[in-house]
């Protein structure tokens, strides 16, 4: 199972918006609604901001969306304020029923 | 609240094993499964497999069988990773992760470093 594609890198200036893409195929992001998206800042545990491909835990803010077209997902960080600086991370159930996880990407707030 | 905390970091020499814990609170333990996942230096992530917290039935991705171990200690809440044969590949950070649909709470990974 290879991982899915995503941007090494995304960055934007507070206040604007940035998408980051996460491409698999139609055995995991495609045909599965179990696409979910990770916040990793370093020395922190990381951190649930999508599941089941647009859901938002509890607390996490609405500035954060998710979204699916086909076999690749997007996560799009509305507003971008300093603290939105981190690694994400996408990732999908797989049709055998296994995980696969996006190859990352590092958001600069400029 | 949730939690999952982790065992703190390790140092190994090759061919020696390791046991991480990962302790969990603030919810029903056998209600959710336990994903274990790696990142190596400088890599991205890497599932591992998970393991059924009611059955104890573990699942181990392709690369994580036979060196690998997930167990369980349901009596004080707590999932367990066990490695052996280390190699110097294996250096580290393995993450416990609740729930595999979701991967909806992560403990703060333990570093396992091996080197002579």
């Amino acid at each position: 199972q290879s991982a899915l594609t995503q941007p090494p890198s995304a960055s934007g200036s507070p206040g604007q918006s940035v998408t980051i893409s996460c491409t698999g195929t139609s055995s995991d992001v495609g045909g599965q609604n179990y696409v979910s998206w990770s916040q990793h800042h370093p020395g922190n545990a990381p951190k649930l901001i999508i599941y089941e491909v647009t859901k938002r835990p509890s607390g996490v803010p609405d500035r954060f969306s998710g979204s699916k077209s086909g076999n690749t997902a997007s996560l799009t960080v509305s507003g971008l304020q300093a603290d939105d600086e981190a690694d994400y991370y996408c990732s999908s159930l797989t049709a055998t029923n296994k995980v696969v996880f996006g190859t990352g990407t590092k958001v600069t707030v400029l | 609240q949730v939690q999952l905390v982790q065992s703190g970091s390790e140092l190994k020499e090759p061919g020696a094993s390791v046991k991480i814990s990962c302790k969990t609170s603030g919810y029903s333990f056998s209600t959710y499964g336990m994903n274990w996942v790696r990142q190596a230096p400088g890599q991205g992530l890497e599932w591992m497999g998970w393991i059924n917290t009611e059955t104890g039935n573990p699942i181990y991705d392709q690369g994580f069988t036979g060196r690998f171990v997930f167990s369980l200690d349901t009596s004080v809440s707590t999932a367990y990773l066990q490695i052996s044969s280390l190699k110097p590949g294996d250096t580290a950070v393995y993450y416990c992760v609740r729930e595999p649909l979701r991967f909806d709470y992560w403990g703060q990974g333990t570093l396992v470093t091996v080197s002579s």
